[in-house]
């Protein structure tokens, strides 16, 4: 079984950009987390996306969006890049309404720096 | 919103000692409670988790034990080796349940010595 993949890999962008990252799911898995790790700010929840909704977001701006297509995959979008953006996104999904499961898997992450 | 407190940010232990890193959380309401291991380069695993009805659950070297009074969880990891150095983050879920996105502690820095 496919494990969560993301893409791309690593990514630069200057101040005032945007930038869309990419999330494929466990196959079967219906919910998708976004999350970013910043150094020294350990992991954050930025967005949770289910069955192709918004079910919330974190203490983020709204410069952080995404959204969730009908296979269940995910774009991360990042308008008006900011230095503090820089980290490692992680995107996360799992299996909770088909199955009483709550265990979120996690992808390798896009590492983004922004200059 | 939710708070996670993650104790101690670095723990050094002999190889074959015990290991226990403490969480403390703020949200009452909150009933899943997963642990995650993070080596350097790599994505999170998830190593074990405990729900709020439950108060202690076992997986071979690992367990983790869940105080709903207190609002405290831990890990224990019995008989350490190397490969068990890594970053551990503890979570919780949060008052929209377990499905709703994680509360992550700031991590622990696990080290085994040889």
């Amino acid at each position: 079984e496919a494990g969560v993949t993301q893409s791309p890999t690593h990514l630069i962008k200057t101040r005032g950009q945007q930038v869309t990252l990419r999330c494929s799911p466990i196959s079967g898995h219906t919910s998708v987390y976004w999350y970013q790790q910043a150094l020294g700010l350990g992991l954050q929840f930025l967005l949770w996306y289910d069955e192709g909704e918004e079910r919330n977001r974190g203490n983020f701006p709204p410069r952080f969006s995404g959204r969730q297509f009908p296979n269940y995959s995910s774009e991360l979008n990042v308008n008006a890049l900011e230095l503090e953006d820089s980290a490692l996104y992680l995107c996360a999904s799992s299996l909770w309404r088909r199955v009483p499961s709550y265990e979120q898997y996690f992808g390798p992450g896009t590492r983004l720096t922004v200059t | 919103g939710e708070n996670v407190e993650q104790h101690p940010s670095t723990l050094s232990v002999q190889e074959g000692d015990s290991a226990v890193i403490k969480c403390t959380y703020s949200d009452s309401a909150s009933n899943y409670f997963p642990w995650y291991k993070q080596e350097l380069g790599k994505r999170p695993q998830l190593i074990i988790d405990i729900r709020s009805n439950v108060g202690e659950k076992k997986d071979q070297r690992i367990a983790v034990t869940l105080n709903k009074t207190a609002k405290h969880f831990s890990l224990h990891i019995t008989e350490t080796q190397p490969e068990d150095s890594a970053v551990y983050f503890c979570a919780a879920s949060g008052s929209g349940g377990g499905a709703d996105g994680l509360t992550f502690g700031k991590g622990t820095h696990l080290i085994i010595q040889p």
